[in-house]
């Protein structure tokens, strides 16, 4: 089936701008997860959505970084005043509900979005 | 707090050698580890995850790792590398979210592979 797409592949905007970033989970995915990966790093975590709901908004940088899920499927990140130091790809990832109580869903990621703040 | 450190930046091995890549993770519970693959311009691919039970697993396209706890170590392994498995190596410990029972990962700084023909 269809994997984790996330759209658009590339955005430049310049800064100040505001932008949005969209991910469309595989289907039947309870949760979902913004990570973002700077250039020769590994992927930090954003934000992590259970349904509708942010369970976990620990890893957004400011509040410039909002995200949101309203009907428990599709999510969107949203940037404020974008900043160069904003430049990375953003990733998104899905995962089945837990089946059982210690078992941990491995994430399935997108491809990404590569933003760049000029 | 959890983390992981990949102390091989970048790693060369020749088409049909053995590869060992290392992973070493800080974590106060009985982690949840995982490996996965990046190739330029594609998102991360889950090669092999331990979560309990035997302490070598097996994963996809013949890597295997071992998960040794005295010695806090994940290491990823190939017996034979072909030119098609250059890419990035990404290791990551998992927390369980207590809410909704999610999986926070907490990644490496990643091992860049390349392969010589």
């Amino acid at each position: 089936g269809a994997g984790v797409s996330q759209t658009p592949s590339n955005k430049v905007t310049e800064k100040g701008k505001y932008v949005e970033l969209r991910c469309d989970p595989i289907s039947g995915h309870t949760a979902l997860y913004w990570y973002r990966q700077s250039l020769g790093q590994g992927p930090e975590f954003l934000i992590y959505f259970q349904g509708t709901g942010a369970a976990d908004d620990s890893g957004l940088p400011n509040d410039r970084f909002f995200a949101v899920r309203p009907e428990g499927s599709v999510s969107t990140l949203k940037i404020q005043r974008t900043e160069r130091g904003y430049s990375a790809v953003y990733l998104c990832a899905s995962s089945s509900p837990c089946p059982r109580q210690g078992y941990n869903s491995p994430l399935h990621f997108g491809n990404g979005t590569r933003l760049t703040v000029t | 707090a959890q983390s992981v450190t990949q102390p091989d930046i970048h790693i060369t091995v020749s088409e049909g050698a053995s590869l060992e890549l290392r992973c070493n993770y800080s974590y106060g519970a009985t982690p949840y580890l995982f490996w996965y693959v990046q190739s330029p311009g594609q998102g991360l691919q889950l090669l092999l995850k331990y979560f309990s039970g035997d302490t070598l697993v097996q994963g996809i396209k013949g890597f295997e790792a071992e998960f040794k706890r005295s010695q806090s170590s994940f290491n990823l392994r190939k017996p034979s590398v072909h030119w098609s498995d250059a890419a990035e190596y990404f290791c990551a410990v998992g927390a369980h979210i207590l809410t909704g029972g999610g999986n926070k990962l907490t990644f490496g700084t990643g091992t860049q592979l390349k392969v010589e023909l």
